[in-house]
């Protein structure tokens, strides 16, 4: 069963930490994306990659980065988490043909308090 | 710019009866229109696809409708069952920049 991989199911930092969301993927997808989901606004593209050490900004990039430095592992970076990215993060990959979308990892809740 | 629309937040079905989402869309560059399911605290699931050169798709009880002209897609599931209860996302694609719907929760009363 394939699968996307994300390390903390719920996490809890303080404005000002920089956090480290991890996704793995056993699929040899060559895509790997982050979202994030808000309630009322769907699934935000933050950042994604097409391959290694290449990456895109999405819709809104601000106070993230990304790190693809191989081709199973997508890291989302908060330099300096602050409240208003408190949210559900979910990491996806794809093989690129969009006939079967996209497979998400089960998210992480993160509570910037 | 919400490019992709799910205008109901929620939908409630009585078991055995008809579901019927629908998403409204403004790019009309997007290739390829996708459904998922989402369970809380789970990831979203892929439901069922469609290629922007067709106007149906169907799998078991799921069936996607695609209206170009009106810019419009809808998803079906007959007979509607508990487990249906759940968060459906749309999305849409366009060389695999993917855009979704903010979701409409559906409830399939027993």
């Amino acid at each position: 069963d394939v699968k996307v991989t994300q390390s903390s199911r719920y996490l809890v930092k303080r404005t000002g930490e920089k956090v480290f969301l991890e996704c793995v993927q056993d699929m040899d997808h060559e895509n790997m994306f982050w979202y994030r989901q808000d309630p009322g606004l769907g699934l935000r593209l933050i950042y994604f990659s097409y391959d290694v050490k290449m990456k895109e900004k999405g819709d809104i990039p601000e106070g993230y980065s990304v790190s693809r430095e191989k081709k199973e592992r997508f890291s989302l970076i908060l330099e300096s988490a602050s409240t208003n990215q408190t949210s559900m993060y979910l990491c996806a990959s794809s093989e690129g043909s969009l006939r079967y979308g996209y497979t998400f990892g089960s998210g992480t809740r993160l509570t910037v308090v | 710019d919400q490019q992709v629309k799910q205008n109901s937040p929620s939908l409630s079905v009585q078991e055995g009866r008809i579901s019927i989402l629908n998403c409204d869309y403004t790019n009309s560059m997007f290739d390829y229109f996708l459904w998922y399911k989402k369970y809380p605290a789970e990831g979203p699931t892929f439901l069922i696809s469609i290629s922007s050169i067709k106007d149906k798709n169907e799998d078991g009880r799921f069936t996607v409708f695609l209206n170009k002209s009106a810019k419009h897609l809808s998803l079906h599931i007959v007979p509607s069952q508990p487990g249906d209860s759940a968060v459906y996302f749309c999305a849409a694609s366009n060389n695999n920049d993917m855009r979704f719907g903010a979701g409409t929760r559906l409830t399939v009363k027993p």
